[in-house]
């Protein structure tokens, strides 16, 4: 049973490009969450996408947004790279509504330069 | 969703019994205690939770103050795997809200 899956695992750009990062949930699970882990600090939610849409949001600018398929999976893009965007993208899913823990991926290391 | 206190770092020899205190006195009545830990260059891992009552799994125990404003999670016998940084997380579960609220943990080292 695979669990959540993330790529590419490091990724390498430079300002103002753009980037998306992609996460398979694990079997069973319908919701994702995405994370931005800085150097140093804890995971800081960026949203939530359960049934193909953003249902909860964090305190990220709109150049943040993402997309889930019908299958699950999800994808976050991210619009004019900041160097301070850099930092560890972590993908989460869970079963809605269920009370269950949510299961992380190990992410996806992102670098602007 | 409540705000928690861990002390920053924390020291334990392998082996032993390794104590994880957690503060968040400000939870709410339908708030769950949610651990989870970090090994380097890992995603967060879970480990438990609970809502008032001690709890128990492969891998810790959970013992929950009666007041409710602090925890303990237990690591019965660490080892040197045990190595990573603890979060203790006050989460609402009601439908739809999916956000955790991570803040900067205990780092524990297990000592050999």
């Amino acid at each position: 049973d695979a669990g959540v899956t993330q790529s590419p695992t490091h990724l390498i750009k430079t300002r103002g490009q753009q980037v998306t990062l992609r996460c398979s949930p694990k079997s069973g699970h319908d919701t994702v969450s995405w994370y931005q882990q800085a150097l140093g600090q804890g995971p800081q939610f960026i949203f939530q996408y359960y049934e193909e849409e953003e249902r909860q949001r964090g305190n990220f600018p709109d150049r943040f947004s993402g997309h889930q398929f019908p299958n699950y999976s999800s994808e976050l893009n991210v619009n004019a790279l900041l160097l301070g965007d850099s930092a560890l993208y972590l993908c989460a899913s869970s079963l809605r509504g269920h009370n269950q823990p949510q299961h992380f991926g190990d992410g996806t290391r992102l670098s602007i330069l | 969703d409540a705000k928690t206190t861990q002390p920053p770092s924390m020291d334990c020899a392998e082996g032993r019994a390794a104590n994880l205190p957690c503060n968040h006195s400000t939870i709410s009545g339908n708030e769950y205690v949610y651990w989870y830990r970090q090994i380097h260059s890992q995603g967060p891992q879970y480990i438990i939770h609970g809502l008032k009552n001690n709890e128990t799994n492969e891998m810790a125990s959970l013992i929950i103050t009666e007041d409710r404003k602090s925890s303990t999670l237990i690591l019965p016998h660490a080892t040197l795997r045990d190595t990573a940084v603890y979060y203790c997380i006050v989460r609402w579960p009601n439908f739809g809200n999916e956000k955790l609220t991570f803040g900067t943990g205990t780092r524990l080292t297990i000592i050999p």
